[in-house]
C-alpha cells in the first residue's frame, strides 16, 4: 500500500521561504511515477502547484513557477517543495499525491497534508 | 490560465441521482483532458474516484460513474447514500499544466 506523509514548519512569516517534505513508502522515487504537489487555503478549493518525476523533469503551476521548486531525494524516497518570498496568500493545507503518467494522467494516493500559517 | 468551472453546489435525495459537470474555458473537453474526479469530507484528504473519463480506481463504488456530456467532463451518482455528501474536485490536464475546478459542494437531503 502506498503511503505519503508531509511535514513542515507549520508557521513562518511573511518573506520567508517555506520547506516541505513528503516521505513516500511502498512505492519508489526511482520508479516511472510522478510526484505532486495540491494546496487548500481555507474554505477554499484546491490548488495544483506543480510535479516532478525522479529524473528531475518538473511541470509548474504558470502563476507559482517564479516562487516555487520541488525536488526528489532518492535516498530517503522523499519529494520536497519549496515556496519563497511567502505571504499571508500561502497559507493553506498542503498535501502530496501520487501522479500515474505514460498514457494515462492521475492522481492516486494522497498524503494526509500538512497545515501551513504564514502569519507576522 | 485556463479556468476550469463546475457547479458551486447541487442537492439530491437520498437514493437518487445527480450529474456533476466540470467544464473548460479552453473550449469542450476530450480524454487528452484526462479528467480526474476527487471527493473530499471535511477535515480529510482529497481521494481520487475517476480517471481518465470513466476509469475507476479500486476503491471507488461502483454507483459512481464518468463520461463526457455536452463538452464538458461528468460525474454521476446513482442511487444516493448519504455517505455521499460531500466535497467534489475535477482536475484537467493541459499538456503539462493541470488546474482543479472550483468544486462542488454536494448536499444529500
Amino acid at each position: 500500500q502506498v503511503q505519503l506523509r508531509e511535514w513542515g514548519p507549520g508557521v513562518l512569516k511573511p518573506s520567508e521561504t517555506l520547506s516541505l517534505t513528503c516521505a513516500v513508502s511502498g512505492d519508489s522515487i526511482k520508479g516511472p511515477n510522478w510526484w505532486t504537489w495540491v494546496r487548500q487555503p481555507p474554505g477554499k478549493g484546491l490548488e495544483w502547484i506543480g510535479e516532478m518525476n525522479h529524473s528531475g523533469d518538473t511541470n509548474y503551476n504558470p502563476s507559482l513557477k517564479s516562487r516555487v521548486t520541488i525536488s526528489v531525494d532518492r535516498s530517503k524516497n522523499q519529494v520536497s517543495l519549496k515556496l519563497s518570498s511567502v505571504t499571508a496568500a500561502d497559507t493553506a493545507i498542503y498535501y502530496c499525491a501520487r501522479v500515474i503518467r505514460g498514457g494515462a494522467e492521475f492522481f492516486d494516493y494522497w498524503g494526509q497534508g500538512t497545515q501551513v500559517a504564514v502569519s507576522s | 490560465q485556463t479556468v476550469v468551472t463546475q457547479e458551486p453546489s447541487l442537492t439530491v435525495s437520498p437514493g437518487g441521482t445527480v450529474t456533476l459537470t466540470c467544464a473548460s474555458s479552453s473550449g469542450a473537453v476530450t480524454s487528452g483532458n484526462y479528467p480526474n474526479w476527487f471527493q473530499q469530507k471535511p477535515g480529510q484528504a482529497p481521494r481520487a474516484l475517476i480517471y481518465g473519463i470513466n476509469n475507476t480506481h479500486s476503491w471507488t463504488p461502483a454507483r459512481l460513474s464518468g463520461s463526457l456530456l455536452g463538452g464538458k467532463a461528468a460525474l454521476t451518482l446513482s442511487g444516493v447514500l448519504p455517505e455521499d455528501e460531500a466535497d467534489y474536485y475535477c482536475l484537467l490536464y493541459y499538456g503539462g499544466v493541470r488546474v482543479f475546478g472550483g468544486g462542488t459542494k454536494l448536499t444529500v437531503l
